[in-house]
């Protein structure tokens, strides 16, 4: 089944204490992106990678970092958490083949910071 | 950056009517897109639009575009239950740019 993992669903943390979300596709998509949900704010882009190795900054990249070492997984870090980084979080992978830009979005992780 | 603004922001409607949700959007695009997202979970692409095309359809779903106005509208035909959801406009390529959604909520 073609789909995007998010790991894990659910986090609460404390201020300052690492942490890494993990995102997974198996649709041997090229394009790769991290959004951020917030009440009020819709979604909005953090990272996104256009391809192995390729990344750039989204709307609000501020305290976070991503990296692309394979095509399949796209992994979160928040290197040191703060509480405004609660938030609901969703990677997402598309196809740039046909140049739509159709994503599929992952189940989302829940983030609380303490 | 924030592309695009839905209208309404909340929608209630029965069962078997039409609802229908606007989105606009403040710069030139290739295309624009629609997704749904059911409470806390995942955005579900529905339909996408190109420049080029006024308007699209798939099942019950009809997306039109107006890039003189710089707006496009979801209309849901005969709406049900399980279209509750939210739903959100998009533009951009890589760098996707989501509007704030419009809450739909269909009563059975």
């Amino acid at each position: 089944e073609a789909q995007v993992t998010q790991n894990p669903r659910y986090l609460i943390t404390v201020t300052g204490k690492k942490l890494t979300v993990t995102c997974s596709q198996n649709m041997n998509h090229e394009y790769m992106s991290w959004y951020r949900q917030d009440p009020g704010l819709g979604l909005r882009q953090i990272y996104y990678s256009m391809n192995v190795e390729v990344t750039d900054k989204g709307d609000v990249p501020e305290g976070y970092k991503v990296s692309r070492k394979e095509k399949r997984n796209f992994p979160l870090i928040l290197e040191s958490p703060s509480p405004n980084q609660t938030s609901l979080y969703f990677c997402a992978s598309s196809t740039i083949r046909d140049r739509n830009y159709e994503q599929y979005f992952g189940p989302g992780t829940r983030l609380t910071v303490t | 950056s924030q592309q695009g603004e839905e209208d309404p922001q909340a929608l209630s409607i029965q069962e078997g009517e039409n609802a229908t949700m606007n989105c606009s959007y403040k710069t030139s695009i290739n295309n624009l897109q629609w997704y749904r997202q059911n409470s806390g979970r995942g955005l579900v692409h529905l339909i996408l639009i190109r420049s080029n095309e006024r308007e699209k359809h798939s099942g019950r779903l009809r997306v039109t575009l107006d890039t003189s106005k710089k707006s496009s509208s979801l209309l849901i035909t005969a709406s049900r239950a399980a279209d509750t959801a939210s739903y959100f406009c998009a533009t951009g390529f890589q760098k996707l740019v989501f509007g704030t959604g419009t809450r739909l909520l269909v009563s059975p």
